[in-house]
């Protein structure tokens, strides 16, 4: 059974940096696109960034882009999301998220329960 | 504001059928898949449709999805109160190289 389980949020004062780490189980990680993805509250679903399969290709949405890097640890079952220069408009919940195996860059099957950042001075 | 256009909201009663659109340009719907997202309250997105039209194992064949041109469409028949949630559309855009999502759309059964 496929699981992933988010941690690292908290709150944390503007500008500062946090690290998001994700523990997936229950499948072969090492062949998945990993995403984040982030929900700002009472908000919709905002795509923030993905990683291929083999770090080779990482795309981020144009609001984190120089501010956030996406990675992973396929030895350790493992997805990376560090933030730096956080603000205010960053707070929401975020979840670690699977990729469908194929070419459907946007398809995501599998979600974890996410972890809440909130950057609040 | 959303690359891609959803309504707000659309409701219905049970029983019936309701579609949800989504808009967006030949850089995204145009020329990639679709997918389609059902988040019920309180709890994490769940894949309906991905590929334009297919469903994951396990849900149900009262959903369906539908592509033409530049807009997509999530059908729902048969319409549950349990169906009342937020429904979100996904796809690749070419252009600005990112996954985009729509805003969302509120269901309502009535």
């Amino acid at each position: 059974q496929v699981h992933l389980v988010e941690s690292g949020g908290g709150v944390v004062q503007p500008g500062r940096s946090l690290r998001l780490s994700c523990a997936a189980s229950g499948f072969d990680f090492s062949n998945y696109v990993m995403h984040w993805v982030r929900q700002a509250p009472g908000k919709g679903l905002e795509w923030v960034a993905l990683i291929s399969f083999d770090s080779t290709i990482k795309y981020y949405a144009d609001s984190v882009k120089g501010r956030f890097t996406i990675s992973r640890d396929n030895s350790n079952n493992s997805l990376y999301l560090e933030m730096n220069s956080l603000r205010t408009e960053d707070t929401a919940l975020y979840y670690c998220a699977r990729a469908i195996l194929g070419e459907s860059l946007d398809a995501i099957d599998h979600w974890g329960q996410g972890t809440v950042v909130t950057v609040s001075s | 504001q959303s690359v891609l256009t959803q309504p707000p909201s659309v409701s219905a009663a049970p029983g019936q059928m309701v579609t949800i659109s989504c808009s967006g340009t030949s850089s995204n719907i145009g020329n990639n898949y679709v997918s389609w997202y059902q988040q019920l309250p309180g709890t994490v997105p769940k894949l309906l449709i991905f590929d334009d039209n297919k469903r994951p194992s396990g849900i149900p064949d009262r959903f369906s999805g539908s592509k033409s041109g530049t807009s997509a469409t999530l059908g729902i028949t048969g319409l549950q109160t349990g169906d009342e949630a937020d429904y979100y559309c996904a796809t690749w855009d070419s252009r600005l190289i990112v996954v985009v999502f729509g805003g969302g759309t509120k269901l309502t059964v009535l």
